[in-house]
């Protein structure tokens, strides 16, 4: 079966460290993949989209990886800071839907 | 205005009622989309939208619920003799892009509770 797979644990970080949120997915070849933040209440909010054919994508503090041999995204947050506590969910495309997962909620201290 | 408008933002009704849920896109973006999620989970695709036609409703669970966009703007999702497990956020987005090739930009959510 088709699957998307995030941390559903939280993931407790150090404020100044790099946070690591992991998307693993079975049975997709997507064309490329999204990564989203969600703070409570609110709707989620795209940060990065990557292509199959870009191993890497930078935007300020984050960084997202493609390896589509491993059927795996890694998101990164450098010098991580409490506003960066949320939600990050990954999405694929799958013909013209995207497809979620469920998301890793961070969790940044001070 | 500048975003995805979704109204109400909350809405209590008792089972067995009907529902309608509203969403205004940003002006411009011909894709619409209609999301449902659930607490602890990520958006669950239920309808897709290009202009006015819906061209994908897929994701629509049953035959109770029904979504239109008459003139390619505003859109409406309505549900029919609602139930306990219809409770969750509705989330609506847009995007300039078709077929969900481009980044998507939500609403703020319709949260549903049939009690």
């Amino acid at each position: 079966s088709q699957k998307i797979e995030q941390n559903s644990e939280a993931l407790n970080i150090q404020e100044g460290k790099t946070a690591t949120l992991t998307c693993n997915y079975t049975n997709y070849s997507p064309a490329y993949l999204q990564w989203y933040r969600q703070d409570p209440g609110r709707g989620p909010v795209f940060l990065l989209l990557i292509r199959e054919n870009e191993k890497e994508k930078r935007k300020e503090r984050l960084k997202v990886t493609f390896d589509t041999t491993l059927k795996q995204s890694l998101f990164h947050i450098t010098a991580s800071q409490p506003a960066d506590s949320a939600t990050y969910l990954c999405a694929l495309n799958s013909n013209y839907q995207l497809i979620w997962g469920a998301g890793t909620k961070l969790i940044i201290k001070p | 205005g500048a975003g995805v408008s979704q109204t109400p933002s909350n809405k209590v009704t008792e089972k067995g009622k009907y529902v309608e849920l509203r969403c205004d896109p940003i002006s411009g973006h011909t894709a619409l989309y209609w999301y449902r999620q659930s607490l602890g989970q990520g958006p669950e695709f239920l309808i897709y939208f290009q202009g006015t036609g819906a061209a994908d409703d897929s994701g629509l669970p049953n035959d109770r619920f029904f979504a239109v966009r008459p003139e390619g703007s505003v859109s409406t999702l309505k549900i029919q003799r609602t139930e306990r497990g219809d409770s969750a956020v509705y989330l609506c987005a847009s995007s300039l892009g078709t077929g969900g090739t481009g980044e998507l930009f939500f609403g703020e959510g319709s949260r549903l509770t049939v009690l």
